[in-house]
């Protein structure tokens, strides 16, 4: 089945900095990775998604590109503020017997340093 | 348009008795996910329902763990004769037919003493 892996575990930023996580997958027929933010105690918040028929999307100060060749995707942010500090998941769809479901990464905590 | 609902937000259980989960999807949604989250882990699936239908359960465990998504009302996760090791945030997310974007309540967090 597929397997997500996700990296770093922990990332620690100067504010203002850039921050990049990255993720990998096994399952080539899956074809869309979501991103979701998770603050201390609150639901997954969906922040930036990316189908596989595009290279890169860009949202403000965040981005994603993603590599179907290699199996892997990342997120950019840019000018990281405090409020950025949270948990990180990104995710891979897959099809099993007509349903689709998400794998998850496991996950890096971002902290953005003042 | 109201989110993804969850109740109770918190749910207090000994071990032995039963957990009942709520979860009403977001207006025009009707696929269901339920997800459990260990503290300081991922999301980890556990079943996708469509009204009426259990169309993938293979991460739910085999005993005691059920879920439904009646014709009418919210889907309900149930937990029997809960275990400490049951102790999670359980998230549920919800779909549009077709769409692969989930958007998630925001959890019950269950505690078993």
């Amino acid at each position: 089945g597929e397997n997500v892996e996700q990296h770093p575990s922990t990332l620690s930023v100067q504010e203002g900095d850039s921050a990049v996580i990255k993720c990998t997958y096994s399952d080539s027929a899956s074809n869309y990775f979501p991103w979701y933010k998770q603050e201390l105690g609150k639901r997954p918040q969906l922040i930036i998604d990316i189908r596989s028929n595009v290279g890169e999307k860009k949202d403000q100060r965040i981005a994603v590109t993603l590599n179907k060749t290699a199996k892997h995707f990342s997120l950019h942010i840019t000018e990281t503020q405090p409020e950025d500090s949270a948990v990180y998941f990104c995710a891979a769809s897959i099809q099993t017997g007509g349903a689709q479901k998400l794998v998850f990464g496991q996950g890096t905590r971002l902290t953005i340093n003042p | 348009n109201a989110g993804v609902m969850q109740n109770p937000r918190h749910l207090v259980r000994r071990r032995g008795q039963e957990a009942r989960l709520r979860c009403s999807p977001m207006k025009g949604h009707s696929h269901v996910y339920w997800y459990r989250q260990l503290p300081e882990e991922g999301l980890k699936f556990m079943v996708y329902l469509q009204k009426e239908n259990i169309i993938d359960e293979s991460g739910m465990p085999k005993e005691r763990f059920s879920a439904e998504f009646p014709k009418e009302g919210p889907s309900i996760l149930r937990i029997q004769q809960v275990v400490r090791g049951d102790s999670a945030a359980y998230f549920c997310a919800s779909s549009r037919v077709l769409e692969e974007t989930q958007y998630f309540g925001p959890g019950t967090r269950l505690l078993v003493l």
